[in-house]
């Protein structure tokens, strides 16, 4: 099955930084990748995601990049903001009719004043 | 729309006891998961169901049952619970194909003394 390999585990940046979190996944039919966020206490919610035709993304401060040929992609958060600390997971998935998503083992983001 | 929603929000059983974990979305959603989260093991997909009547198991499903009698209700099912299935549950929705977006519920802390 597939395996997600998720890195660093925990990262801490000044506000005005930028965050990068990197993962890896290990099947070559997955191809669609998405990125959640979790705040303390809450349910994950996706941020961004991205699909195995498109090499990039961006939404305002986020973007993700994916290379297939190297099966990693990685998020990256620019101009960091205190409201950005939480719990990063990211997640690979076949999404061939369902969406049986394999998750990494999350990096805890810690954005100092 | 209240999304996904789980009760209850927190419980404590003693071993071997029994218990269900509800979960309900109101989004016409064909996909309904369960992960388990542990601290350091990110999020573990225990059953899914790709609709009414269809369940399979993933990643972690020993000492749970599920049943999908409707769309939109996936409850979870503990029979003799165990001090390892200390855990927060979370419920998830989907509509492949559509979009692969899962939408997470807020979650149930369990404690199993």
């Amino acid at each position: 099955g597939e395996n997600v390999e998720q890195h660093p585990s925990t990262l801490s940046v000044q506000e005005g930084d930028s965050a990068v979190i990197k993962c890896t996944y290990s099947d070559s039919a997955s191809n669609y990748f998405p990125w959640y966020k979790q705040e303390l206490g809450k349910g994950p919610q996706l941020i961004i995601d991205i699909r195995s035709n498109v090499g990039e993304k961006k939404d305002q401060r986020i973007a993700v990049t994916l290379n297939k040929t190297a099966k990693h992609f990685s998020l990256h958060i620019t101009e960091t903001q205190p409201e950005d600390s939480a719990v990063y997971f990211c997640a690979a998935s076949k999404a061939a009719g369902y969406s049986t998503l394999t998750f990494g083992k999350g990096t805890m983001l810690l954005v100092s004043p | 729309n209240a999304g996904v929603t789980q009760t209850p929000k927190f419980q404590v059983l003693k071993t071997g006891q029994s218990m269900t974990l509800q979960c309900a979305q109101d989004m016409n959603h064909e996909y309904m998961s369960w992960y388990r989260q542990d601290p350091g093991m990110g999020l573990r997909l225990i059953h899914y169901s790709v609709g009414a009547g269809i369940t399979d198991q993933g990643e972690v499903p020993n000492g749970y049952n599920v049943s999908r009698s409707t769309t939109e209700d996936f409850p979870l099912r503990l029979l003799s619970a165990a001090p390892s299935q200390t855990s927060v549950y979370f419920c998830a929705s989907s509509r492949p194909g559509l979009t692969d977006t899962q939408y997470f519920g807020p979650g149930t802390r369990l404690t199993v003394l």
